[in-house]
């Protein structure tokens, strides 16, 4: 199976930060790699796939890089609907398997 | 537009079974395939494998094979999970999701989540 690593596991942050979280892949998973945003109590949200493709009405402060076997989710100011759990996953192969999730908190 | 919505919590006892539904809207039910996610309680996604609902072709990640089955009803754009054997560490929110090919791979629709509770 394809291990995500995500980094860190929590954040605090306040807002107009610059964040950055990454993810990685145990191996080549080339660009199959997407980033939901999950909040207490409520369903996940998909914010990029395909490494850096933003997800349809997700506001541009969002935004997916890759280098190699490493994916980094950026939001370039945070804002205070920001602050929720993150996770990667990867959809290269079976089983799907998503990254341990990052808790961004207020500072 | 798109809706999943996924059938009202359960509280069972150890060795039952439970079905649960995800129902499908706003979209054709067969032109995307159906993932389920499972999140226990404080702790992060497993994805447990997903359904080709044109095909019902179904794939498990290993850990949830033999108790757990997927299925389908496209004649009212539903799908299914059901558990049998219930242990108290299926205690969990279990998640469906449209599954979407656009370069990739991905889960762009959730639904709400249905909470399993399994207590004696």
């Amino acid at each position: 199976d394809i291990q995500m690593t995500q980094s860190p596991s929590s954040l605090s942050a306040s807002v107009g930060d610059r964040v950055n979280i990454t993810c990685r892949a145990s191996q080549s998973i080339s660009n199959h790699l997407n980033w939901y945003q999950q909040k207490p109590g409520i369903a996940p949200k998909l914010l990029i796939y395909a490494a850096s493709s933003l997800q349809s009405g997700v506001p541009s402060r969002f935004s997916g890089s890759r280098s190699g076997t490493d994916f980094t989710l950026t939001i370039s100011s945070l804002q205070p609907e920001d602050f929720a759990t993150y996770y990667c996953q990867q959809t290269y192969s079976s089983p799907r398997t998503f990254g341990q999730g990052t808790k961004v908190e207020i500072k | 537009q798109v809706q999943l919505v996924q059938s009202g919590s359960e509280l069972k006892k150890p060795g039952a079974s439970v079905k649960l539904s995800c129902k499908a809207s706003g979209y054709t039910f067969t032109d995307y395939g159906m993932n389920w996610m499972r999140q226990a309680p404080g702790q992060g996604l497993e994805w447990m494998g997903w359904i080709n609902t044109n095909t019902g072709d179904r794939t498990y990640a290993q850990g949830f094979t033999g108790r757990f089955v997927f299925s389908l009803d496209t004649s009212v754009s539903t799908a299914y999970l059901q558990i049998s054997s219930l242990k108290a560490e299926d205690t969990a929110v279990y998640f469906c999701a449209r599954e979407r090919f656009t370069s990739s791979w991905y889960a762009d629709f959730w639904g709400q989540g249905t909470l399993v509770t399994v207590s004696s």
